[in-house]
């Protein structure tokens, strides 16, 4: 069974920083292009970032919002995604979600997802 | 970037409703698209991929179409765990982007 943990969340002051974890289990983390999704609270999804699979080097993309402030990042010994958030704003308080990417006929979508973990940032 | 663009932004129905949604892209994405569904609390659920193609394990009361800029999500008879929050996305290109939501809301 595929399962996805995210931890790390919590309350941070603005302008600081935050790892947050990904536990998967149940596939090959190495085989999978793995997300970052992150919902405000009453608010939409929105993407943050990417790391692809061992095949494609793990090279990543990110979202305009993030670039420069956030990192994915895995540890493929350990089956952990990473989400590293530096100088932190208010506007980054959300739920963060990860998701495995799912192949299909051609067609890469998020097939599984964590429960999130819930990032505040105040004072 | 892409805009994503669903309508109506929430709908109310009764149990044994047909309900359709749209989403609009602001440029065309073939047919690189998924739709989820939210439930309070939960994460998303895809519920279909590639504009019209079912995930494994999703009830054929849930359909897909379109192509290019124009797609439609229809739930054929609503039931009770049907309301929820639903979300299209794109994968054509980077930046991927969402809708906005469309809650379906209990008449």
């Amino acid at each position: 069974e595929v399962q996805l943990v995210e931890s790390g969340g919590g309350l941070v002051q603005p302008g600081g920083s935050l790892r947050l974890s990904c536990a998967v289990s149940g596939f090959t983390f190495s085989d999978h292009y793995m997300d970052w999704v992150r919902q405000a609270p009453g608010k939409g999804l929105e993407w943050l970032g990417r790391s692809r699979d061992k095949a494609n080097s793990y090279t990543t993309e990110y979202a305009a919002s993030v670039k420069g402030r956030f990192t994915v990042s895995r540890d493929d010994s350990k089956n952990l995604l990473y989400l590293q958030m530096n100088s932190l704003k208010t506007e980054d308080t959300a739920m963060y979600y990860c998701a495995r990417v799912v192949r299909a006929d051609g067609h890469y979508f998020f097939g599984y997802w964590g429960q999130g973990t819930l990032v505040t940032v105040s004072s | 970037d892409i805009q994503m663009t669903q309508s109506p932004s929430s709908v109310s129905a009764s149990v044994g409703d047909r309900v359709t949604i749209t989403c609009r892209a602001s440029q065309g994405i073939n047919n690189y698209l998924v739709w989820f569904q939210q439930k309070p609390g939960k994460a998303p659920k895809s519920l279909i991929y590639g504009a019209s193609s079912l995930q494994s394990g999703v009830p054929s009361k849930f359909s897909g179409s379109g192509s290019g800029t124009d797609f439609t999500l229809t739930i054929s008879s609503l039931q009770p765990e049907d309301f929820a929050t639903y979300y299209c996305q794109q994968y054509n290109s980077y930046p991927l982007t969402f809708g906005g939501g469309t809650k379906v809301e209990i008449k």
